[in-house]
């Protein structure tokens, strides 16, 4: 049974710091995955989709990075602004069925 | 291009009561989503349509949670009677469907917050 565990829980940040956030999954048989955020009280915006064949995907100041073999992925986010404060969901998708999620990363970003 | 569409947003109700949720998908996705979204988790799925027909219900708690998507287009999700338990946001999804791993990237509704009192 795929399970997706995301770290850390909770991160604070001054802003203009570079961050990190990570996303692990255990089986390695994943069509591809995305990266979710979703603000409080609000639905999901897709950040970006790594489809399987990729190793990593570009948009603005977020590049996400995939390791199927070891079963990891990670969201780079540079210069970070107040306005990326949200919570941010990493999920798998295995051939067509729907998405497994992790639990979430919730970011703070201070000015 | 119109996203998800869903509604209410916002819903109130006592235990024991009855509501439903509707979700008009993005236009001419075959595949529709709903999942449930306990405060604090990440969204769990709960029933996924190809078209009119169910792929996967699996977690679908059927004694009390149905739903439907007629002529393979807007979907609705009833839960009857809801339970202190219920209380969640409720996300509709929906993707072109394909066996493409592009196809399948799935594009997510504002949700509907549901209190159970």
């Amino acid at each position: 049974k795929q399970e997706v565990t995301q770290i850390p829980a909770a991160l604070s940040v001054p802003e203009g710091e570079n961050l990190v956030l990570n996303c692990s999954f255990t089986d390695s048989a994943i069509y591809n995955l995305q990266w979710f955020r979703q603000d409080p009280g609000k639905g999901l915006t897709s950040l970006l989709l790594i489809q399987s064949s990729q190793r990593e995907q570009t948009s603005g100041r977020l590049n996400a990075s995939l390791d199927k073999s070891s079963g990891r992925s990670t969201l780079y986010i540079a210069a970070s602004q107040p306005g990326d404060s949200a919570t941010y969901l990493c999920a798998v998708n295995q051939a067509g069925t729907a998405l497994i999620f992790g639990k979430g990363t919730t970011l703070s970003v201070s000015s | 291009e119109a996203g998800v569409a869903q509604s209410p947003r916002y819903k109130i109700i006592e235990k024991r009561q009855s509501v439903a949720f509707w979700c008009n998908p993005i236009s001419g996705h075959a595949t529709l989503y709903w999942y449930q979204q306990i405060l604090g988790q990440g969204p769990k799925l709960l029933i996924q349509f190809q078209n009119n027909g169910v792929v996967d219900d699996s977690q679908l708690p059927k004694d009390r949670f149905s739903a439907e998507r007629l002529k393979g287009v807007d979907s609705t999700l009833k839960i009857q009677p809801a339970k202190l338990e219920d209380s969640a946001v409720y996300l509709c999804a929906s993707s072109s469907g394909g066996r493409l791993a592009s196809y399948n990237e799935q594009f997510f509704g504002p949700g509907t917050r549901l209190t159970v009192l």
